[in-house]
């Protein structure tokens, strides 16, 4: 089975110019996570997708940041325009919940992307 | 909402030692508690998870124990190997019918010393 990939693996850009990051989940999992981890600091949250449904965008830092995911299959991030705290790894991660809310939600995280704004 | 703590940062051990990493959480609601580890340059990956409806959970030589009393986790890594260096994270969600966003502590990088 492959496993939740992400492209591209690097992004170096300047202050003001777009970025778009994109994720593939496993196939078949309904749920898709965006997570952001900032200067060694944690892993934080940034939006959760129910096939093309937003179901939480919370953790969106602003209206600089539009998630999409047309189809509920692969999902993009864009960054327009992106500033220097926008620097970070962007992680996303799928998975498919069974069994309700007593079972099982295992979150698969892909590779990564590593955002460097200058 | 909710809120992780992970201590400690960084943790160096002889090979063969034990390490614990802790974790507090604060929002009641949460009832799973997964630990991933991440490899330099890899992704992370889930190693363990408990519910809040089990006190503990054993896989080989790593020990996850839940006080939900208390709000706080800890994992145990027994008969430390160079490969158990990463980096740790703990995390805590409440799983909901729709998925559950997981809310990180701020990691642990462990340094296992042959």
């Amino acid at each position: 089975e492959a496993g939740v990939t992400q492209f591209p693996s690097h992004s170096v850009i300047e202050k003001g110019q777009t970025v778009t990051l994109r994720c593939d989940p496993i196939s078949g999992h309904d749920n898709l996570y965006w997570y952001r981890r900032v200067m060694g600091k944690e892993i934080k949250f940034l939006l959760h997708f129910v096939k093309e449904s937003k179901q939480d965008e919370s953790g969106m830092p602003n209206n600089r940041f539009l998630a999409e995911r047309t189809g509920g299959t692969y999902s993009t991030l864009k960054v327009q325009p992106a500033e220097l705290e926008d620097s970070g790894v962007y992680f996303c991660a799928s998975s498919q919940l069974t069994g309700g809310v007593r079972g099982t939600d295992t979150q698969y995280f892909g590779p990564g992307t590593r955002l460097t704004v200058l | 909402g909710e809120n992780v703590e992970q201590h400690p940062s960084t943790l160096s051990v002889q090979e063969g030692d034990s390490a614990v990493i802790k974790c507090t959480y604060s929002d009641s609601a949460s009832n799973y508690f997964p630990w991933y580890k991440q490899e330099l340059g890899k992704r992370p990956q889930l190693i363990i998870d408990i519910r809040s409806n089990v006190g503990e959970k054993k896989d080989q030589r790593i020990a996850v124990t839940l006080n939900k009393t208390a709000k706080h986790f800890s994992l145990h890594i027994t008969e430390t190997q160079p490969e158990d260096s990463a980096v740790y994270f703990c995390a805590a969600s409440p799983v909901k019918a729709a998925g559950n966003k997981l809310t990180f502590g701020g990691g642990t990088r462990v340094l296992v010393k042959p």
